[in-house]
């Protein structure tokens, strides 16, 4: 089974901090993805990885980064925390180009 | 510029019955579609997808029909059960890269 596993279920950070969030997966996949879901507005696509080291930008990378320095790891960074960067945080994998495999997510509340 | 809509927030049906959720997307080079499962608390997981080239796909009580002159899919779920109540997310590929564009997901209640 593949394993993808994120540091945190839930985590409470003050406005303006540095907040990493980090995934890891265990299948030797070479994708991975970072997303975040918000009522109404379904699954977004922050970033994505192809290989490591490299990155892409998704469709809301506005107050994020990411790093990959390691096939199996990739951190999402959110460089100055704001209220409205409060949502469930969804990382994933993948082998092929279609199916991706979920973490369990991570809540972030920004106060 | 929402590629993929789902445009019903959620359904309820009584158990036995059938489930169909629907999806409807705009870009017709999307060549795959899959259709994710989510529970509260846990990440999407993966239950069913369909090629362009086909039509339907069954997986058990699960089955994807597409057409691709509507630009619409619709997943089935017969007979329905209570475990079935989640949230469901379509979602669709170019090929270009592995990205997914997932619709805004529909919540799934099945009452018994």
């Amino acid at each position: 089974d593949v394993k993808v596993t994120q540091s945190s279920r839930y985590l409470v950070k003050r406005t303006g901090e540095k907040v990493f969030l980090e995934c890891v997966q265990d299948m030797d996949h070479e994708n991975m993805f970072w997303y975040r879901q918000d009522p109404g507005l379904g699954l977004r696509l922050i970033y994505f990885s192809y290989d490591v080291k490299m990155k892409e930008k998704g469709d809301i990378p506005e107050g994020y980064s990411v790093s990959r320095e390691k096939k199996e790891r990739f951190s999402l960074i959110l460089e100055s925390a704001s209220t409205n960067q409060t949502s469930m945080y969804l990382c994933a994998s993948s082998l092929r180009a279609y199916e991706q495999y979920f973490g369990p997510g991570t809540r972030l509340t920004v106060t | 510029d929402q590629q993929v809509k789902q445009n019903s927030p959620s359904l309820s049906v009584q158990e036995g019955r059938i489930s169909i959720l629907n999806c409807d997307y705009t870009n017709s080079m999307f060549d795959y579609f899959l259709w994710y499962k989510k529970y509260p608390a846990e990440g999407p997981t993966f239950l069913i997808s369909i090629s362009s080239i086909k039509d339907k796909n069954e997986d058990g009580r699960f089955t994807v029909f597409l057409n691709k002159s509507a630009k619409h899919l619709s997943l089935h779920i017969v007979p329905s059960q209570p475990g079935d109540s989640a949230v469901y997310f379509c979602a669709a590929s170019d090929n270009q890269g592995g990205k997914l564009i997932f619709g805004q997901g529909t919540e799934l209640s099945v009452k018994p």
